[in-house]
């Protein structure tokens, strides 16, 4: 089993729609959770950390379940410019502070 | 803000030659770079962990003879890879990680071996 999966996708959606991501990880030790965009041939960028209490950023609203060890990204009214490949990534503590494992990525494409 | 540097964004060389990429953290100091490693469609891969004055930390698979890392100052980690072969090719990314909660990455170096 993978340490990050995540819904594989491709999401194909018209503008303002609202998308959803799940991400799920298997070390119950990690103590960090983030969600990165890649846009193509590019870095990731961080897109928000993910807090316990859940948070929100203008259109995108990130939630944290540690009982069943996922995090999801909510985006409202898509806009054409969020289409990215989106990962979640994960960071355990300890020796390995620091160290985020990604997971596959999702691609999403807002299309008119 | 905080900002990573890599050297060259792209190159393309012959199987059999090495190649050095630079990661550099350009306003902050970096006591540990992360080297990561994408293949097309795939997700970001750790290599290994760099670390200012020390030994780096290799991930399982990752060959430690040929993928030689120096971190020799607090603002610059090396990645060699040493005798490319084309399924060398890929994207490497650093990241550089101020012991603060965010992660700065690189732009990102693009091998292409022939």
């Amino acid at each position: 089993r993978k340490e990050v999966e995540q819904d594989p996708g491709p999401f194909n959606v018209p503008e303002g729609a609202t998308v959803a991501f799940n991400c799920t990880y298997s070390n119950s030790a990690s103590q960090s959770f983030f969600w990165y965009r890649q846009d193509c041939r590019k870095e990731p960028k961080l897109l928000m950390s993910v807090y316990s209490s859940g948070n929100e950023d203008g259109r995108f609203t990130a939630q944290l379940n540690r009982a069943s060890q996922y995090i999801s990204l909510l985006i409202r009214d898509s806009k054409l410019s969020d289409s990215a490949t989106y990962l979640c990534a994960v960071r355990a503590g300890g020796t390995s502070y620091g160290k985020l494992t990604f997971g596959q990525g999702t691609i999403l494409t807002v299309h008119p | 803000g905080a900002v990573v540097s890599q050297h060259p964004s792209r190159v393309i060389c012959k199987s059999g030659t090495s190649v050095k990429i630079e990661c550099r953290s350009l306003d902050f100091q970096a006591t540990t770079m992360f080297w990561y490693r994408q293949f097309p469609k795939q997700s970001l891969m750790l290599m290994a962990t760099s670390n200012e004055g020390s030994k780096a930390t290799y991930e399982q698979g990752v060959e430690k003879d040929k993928f030689l890392i120096n971190h020799a100052s607090l603002t610059l980690s090396t990645l060699t890879v040493t005798s490319a072969h084309p399924e060398d090719s890929s994207f490497y990314i650093c990241s550089a990680f101020p012991r603060t909660d965010t992660q700065y990455f690189g732009p990102g170096t693009r091998l292409t071996v022939l």
